[in-house]
């Protein structure tokens, strides 16, 4: 499975833009990019994936680089709900299932 | 959110003893999956089904089982439990197997094994 590596944590001031960084420099060509975040007791929640181009939707925008080695993921407006911990992982399916491997990730704070 | 209700929230058994966790998911999704969530391991996957009846093995099955018999419901049972198997264990669901198609979580079943 691809790696991601993502800084520890992060702080936003709300109302600002909150831009996640994530490197994934052995991703193979077929492999998804997804984010995922985790309010501290739930469940995680599914944020956004994509394959090559950028993608938006009403949560977010994932900003993918042209060599897929990296993305971003950007909360346009943070607000104090959006502190969680999320998550950068690399799809793998398969015949034996899919496993979504979640790494450390990033711990947001929204700041006042 | 994704119809997906996952019961008992909270449950502390004795070491030995059976316990049944229970995933019902309203969306008619064909897949479903049991993961545990452990600090410094992140998600596991135990089980997934992949239809009724059609379930298949996960990365961390031993001392599991599960059964499918309806499309709503995916039960996940420890057949004698142990303290190892104290955690969170999250169902997911998703309308395919395919590296688009996204999982959506339950809110997760606290287990605690004395």
């Amino acid at each position: 499975d691809a790696k991601t590596t993502q800084p520890p944590s992060m702080d936003c001031a709300e109302g600002r833009a909150a831009n996640l960084p994530c490197n994934h420099s052995t991703i193979s060509g077929n492999e998804y990019v997804y984010w995922y975040r985790q309010i501290h007791s739930q469940g995680p929640q599914y944020i956004i994936h994509g394959l090559k181009n950028n993608e938006t939707n009403e949560m977010a925008s994932l900003i993918i680089t042209e060599d897929r080695k990296s993305s971003t993921l950007i909360l346009p407006h943070a607000t104090l709900r959006d502190t969680a911990v999320y998550y950068c992982i690399v799809r793998v399916a398969g015949t034996s299932g899919s496993r979504l491997t979640f790494g450390e990730g990033t711990q947001l704070t929204v700041n006042p | 959110d994704a119809g997906i209700t996952q019961s008992p929230r909270h449950k502390v058994t004795e070491t030995g003893t059976p316990v049944t966790l229970r995933c019902h998911q309203t969306e008619n999704h064909r897949y479903m999956y049991w993961y545990r969530q452990d600090p410094g391991h992140g998600l596991r996957l135990i089980h997934y089904s992949y239809g009724v009846k059609d379930t298949d093995k996960g990365e961390v099955s031993d001392g599991y089982s599960v059964s499918r018999s309806k499309t709503e419901d995916f039960l996940l049972t420890l057949e004698s439990a142990t303290s190892s198997q104290t955690s969170v264990y999250f169902c997911a669901i998703s309308e395919s197997r395919e590296r688009n198609s996204p999982l959506h979580f339950g809110n997760g079943t606290r287990l605690t094994v004395t």
